[in-house]
This record gives C-alpha cells, sequence and structure tokens, in this order.
C-alpha cells in the first residue's frame, strides 16, 4: 500500500529565509510525485509534478523539488520565502495504474513580515 | 477551462435529512474523486471514479453513497449522517492513469447538526 509522510507539520519563518519541506513516501512501484498548496480559504492548487525524467523539478511562484529515488524522497524548496507564501502544503503520491491520489499530513508554512 | 465547480458551497443538514453534493468538470477528465477534509487535516480519499465506474472506495459508511451520471457529473448522497461527518467535501478530477495530476474544486463545507 502506498503511503506519504510529511515530517516538518509545522514551519514559521521570516521573509528572505530559505524554505525546505520534507516529504517521504512508500511503494514499491512507479509513481507520479505532487505538491500541493492549500491558501487560506482557497482550493487546493498544484504547485509542481514529477512523472519522470530530470529529478529536479521547478514549479509556479519559485518553488522546486527534488526526486530522489534512492531515499524515497521528494522535497520541496523555495530559496527565498515571501509574507504570501503563508499556506498550508500537501505532498501526494499516485499510482498511475490505479488513480488513487494520495495525501501526506501536511506542513502549515507561516511566513513573518 | 481547468475548473472543477462544487454545489453548493456550504450545506447545512440535520441528521434525519437527504443531500447531495454536486460536481462537475468540462475537461474531458475520465477519472473523478471525492475527499473528505477535516480542519488542519490533509484530505483523506473517499471514492474514485474512472470511466464512470466506481473503482475505489476506500471502505466509506454506506450512508455516503457516490453516483456518477456522466462523464462530466459527480454527486455524493448525503443520508443519516452524524455530526462528525462534517467537514469540507473535495471533488476533484484528472485524465486518467498515466502522467495526470488532479484538479480541485473548491468543497462543499458541511455543518452535520
Amino acid at each position: 500500500a502506498q503511503s506519504v509522510s510529511q515530517h516538518n507539520h509545522h514551519v514559521i519563518l521570516s521573509e528572505a529565509a530559505s524554505l525546505e519541506l520534507g516529504c517521504n513516501y512508500s511503494y514499491g512501484g512507479t509513481v507520479n510525485l505532487f505538491w500541493y498548496v492549500q491558501y487560506p480559504g482557497q482550493h487546493l492548487q498544484l504547485l509542481l509534478k514529477y512523472f519522470s525524467g530530470d529529478p529536479l523539478v521547478k514549479g509556479i511562484k519559485g518553488f522546486e523539488a527534488e526526486f530522489i529515488k534512492s531515499k524515497f524522497s521528494f522535497n520541496l524548496r523555495k530559496p527565498s520565502v515571501q509574507w504570501s507564501d503563508t499556506a498550508e502544503y500537501f505532498c501526494a503520491v499516485n499510482n498511475p495504474n490505479t488513480d488513487k491520489l494520495i495525501f501526506g499530513t501536511g506542513t502549515r508554512l507561516q511566513v513573518f513580515p | 477551462d481547468t475548473e472543477v465547480t462544487q454545489t453548493p458551497k456550504h450545506l447545512v443538514m440535520g441528521m434525519t435529512n437527504k443531500k447531495s453534493l454536486k460536481c462537475e468538470q468540462h475537461m474531458g477528465h475520465r477519472a473523478m474523486y471525492w475527499y473528505k477534509q477535516k480542519a488542519k487535516k490533509p484530505p483523506e480519499l473517499m471514492f474514485v471514479y474512472s470511466y464512470e465506474k466506481l473503482s475505489i472506495n476506500e471502505s466509506v459508511p454506506s450512508r455516503f453513497s457516490p453516483e456518477c451520471p456522466n462523464s462530466s457529473l459527480l454527486n455524493l448522497h448525503l443520508h443519516a449522517l452524524q455530526p462528525e461527518d462534517s467537514a469540507l467535501y473535495l471533488c476533484a478530477s484528472s485524465q486518467r492513469q498515466g502522467r495526470t495530476e488532479a484538479f480541485f474544486g473548491q468543497g462543499t463545507r458541511l455543518t452535520v447538526v
């Protein structure tokens, strides 16, 4: 069975600080990997995705993530956060053969000016 | 058009009521999902429909009954719910299988009284 874990539950940063959020998944087969963001009062939006190829993927709003297959990890990074990045961030894993999209527990990011 | 539209946005129902949530997409996606999200928690997968057929039921109680009348519509029928069923119910859709991401609606905020 597939599962996703996010180790950082709540992260507090000042503007311009660098961000790295951890994500590990458990599944032996081929997976698609995603990071979604949920701004307060808004719907889930896709930040970035990995299907295959270059393990370093770039998403919207300056976010990027690196897939490390040997570590079953897909960590999210941003060199310099802004106050507007305050949101809940979810890592998600999809088995492309079953359409089963599973979310990690989420990381609440608070950025202070 | 990358929209998934959910109605109603808010719903208050009694424990003896019958109500339905509606979800619509016109992106030609063949997989549609229902998720339940409690406050400060990740979305939990409830049901997946692929090509209008129920493919995944995550052991959801029978008081929740999904229906997919056609490839663009997904309903969730509610009957005899409990107060603990109060949550944000999210609908999503994706191209079935392969390299595909899910698009989410804004959700229906359900309160059971």
